[in-house]
């Protein structure tokens, strides 16, 4: 099983919100971690978009607009990216990431669709 | 502003070294508040962490690929290199170099990359 799993796509309206979940492997509490997560647009890098621990221990990326935020849901052991007021310019995948056995474990991606 | 860009070969033969080089812009790489990382995609393995170093020479590497990897820093090109020894043709992705955050908010640990660079595409073939 893999350490982090996110729904393969996901599609949504302009102007809605989309929950974007990061699922840890049974086993490895998410309460622990900071996630991280990043948008990526075809032929373009990984962009950070933020980190999230807990309410007090979280980081915007640098021009990351506020309808970009994270949290978590421990019943579900998942962290969770809400983008808010979608916008066609929000079509992307997006990666979580955490620091796990030594290493930086990314999500396999889930593509985010608007229409 | 910081800009990362990576260069060396497209082209890497089975069995020998894939070797490239990120040249920081817009900042030093000697700065006490961040690190230097390498990371890779591929479309069957999704994005890898491959490696990560610190001005002074300190390094952390992905345990699966740790015997293979060496990383070095020339804090007077501000540049840092990746060598990946005995590459095969899982090795082919698009390699990123980037930044990682150690010094924000309430302290310094070991962040995630926070700025990357556009990425090169190796492809391992004979």
């Amino acid at each position: 099983q893999a350490v982090l799993t996110q729904p393969s796509s996901l599609s949504a309206s302009p102007g809605a919100s989309a929950s974007l979940t990061c699922t840890l492997r049974s086993g490895i509490n998410v309460g622990t971690y900071r996630i991280y997560w990043y948008q990526q647009k075809p032929g373009s890098p990984p962009q950070y978009l933020l980190r999230y621990k807990s309410d007090s221990d979280n980081q915007q990326g640098s021009g990351v607009p506020s309808r970009f935020s994270g949290s978590k849901d421990a019943s579900a052991n998942a962290g969770i990216l809400l983008i808010s007021g979608l916008q066609s310019e929000d079509e992307a995948d997006y990666y979580c990431m955490i620091w796990h056995s030594s290493a930086w474990v990314f999500g396999g991606g889930t593509k985010l669709t608007v229409l | 502003q910081l800009q990362l860009q990576e260069s060396g070969p497209g082209l890497v033969k089975p069995s020998e070294t894939l070797s490239l080089t990120c040249t920081v812009s817009g900042g030093s790489i000697s700065s006490s508040s961040y690190y230097w990382g390498w990371i890779r995609q591929s479309p069957g393995k999704g994005l890898e962490w491959i490696g990560t170093i610190y001005y002074s020479g300190s390094t952390y590497y992905n345990p699966s690929l740790k015997s293979r990897v060496t990383t070095s820093v020339d804090t007077s090109k501000n540049q840092f290199s990746l060598k990946l020894s005995s590459v095969t043709v899982a090795d082919t992705a698009v390699y990123y170099c980037a930044r990682h955050d150690r010094c924000s908010g309430g302290g310094c640990a070991f962040y995630g990359m926070d700025v990357w660079g556009q990425g090169t595409t190796v492809t391992v073939s004979s």
